[in-house]
């Protein structure tokens, strides 16, 4: 009940294009869902992040979609650029701890 | 604004020595974290704490432990190094009910 599936493992995207990645989850305890962006060399940091009560949050190129019902979330980038390319994880969490549960993480590359 | 900072960022060590990761942060967050980042696993935690004298176990916590006699200081101690616990590893720290978490640099450990 803990985990989060990830998917893809790896994507690649031209120039423009849209990426998109997504995640599921089992524990319906969950209430926080961050995606975090990771470059080489460095730690993981915050890129946005959404609560249950609503459906879709958007900031600049990247938005997430969250399907409470189905328990899925997905992280979609508009006009990605190769600046973009990094791992992406998903995470979750709930209760008191901030305890959060990551995904296996996805490797964009965007090809100029 | 330091933010997280881990010392050291890499290590090499033999198999059955002993050593500490530093971890230090600077914004007065009740709450930090470990995390190991293994290839295509994701990050798994190790362990975490509330506040200063309260630690508890993660998801992967054998073969390691941590005391929080500070709320800036959260040291991770391998008592007995494995090859199994080659990994880069991440201290985390947050203000409570899941706001969000700033991970520090890593620090790459190697046992051989």
């Amino acid at each position: 009940q803990q985990q989060v599936k990830q998917s893809p493992q790896s994507l690649i995207v031209q120039k423009g294009g849209i990426s998109i990645i997504n995640c599921a989850y089992e524990n319906t305890a969950f209430d926080y869902f961050p995606w975090y962006q990771q470059f080489p060399g460095k730690g993981p940091a915050l890129l946005i992040a959404i609560r249950p009560d609503v459906s879709e949050k958007k900031e600049g190129r990247f938005t997430i979609s969250f399907n409470k019902s189905a328990k899925q979330f997905s992280l979609h980038i508009m006009d990605s650029q190769p600046g973009d390319s990094a791992t992406y994880f998903c995470a979750a969490s709930g209760g008191a701890t901030n305890k959060l549960i990551f995904g296996t993480g996805t490797l964009l590359a965007v090809q100029p | 604004n330091a933010g997280v900072t881990q010392t050291p960022k890499f290590r090499i060590l033999k198999i059955g020595q002993s050593m500490t990761l530093q971890c230090t942060q600077d914004m007065n967050h009740n709450y930090m974290y470990w995390y190991r980042q293994d290839p295509g696993m994701g990050l798994k935690l190790i362990y975490y704490s509330v506040g200063a004298g309260i630690t508890d176990k993660g998801e992967v916590p054998n073969g390691y432990n941590v005391s929080r006699s500070t709320t800036e200081d959260f040291p991770l101690r391998l008592e007995l190094a494995a090859p199994s616990q080659t990994s880069v590893y991440f201290c985390a720290s947050s203000a409570p009910m899941n706001t969000e978490a700033f991970f520090g640099q890593g620090t790459r450990l190697t046992v051989v």
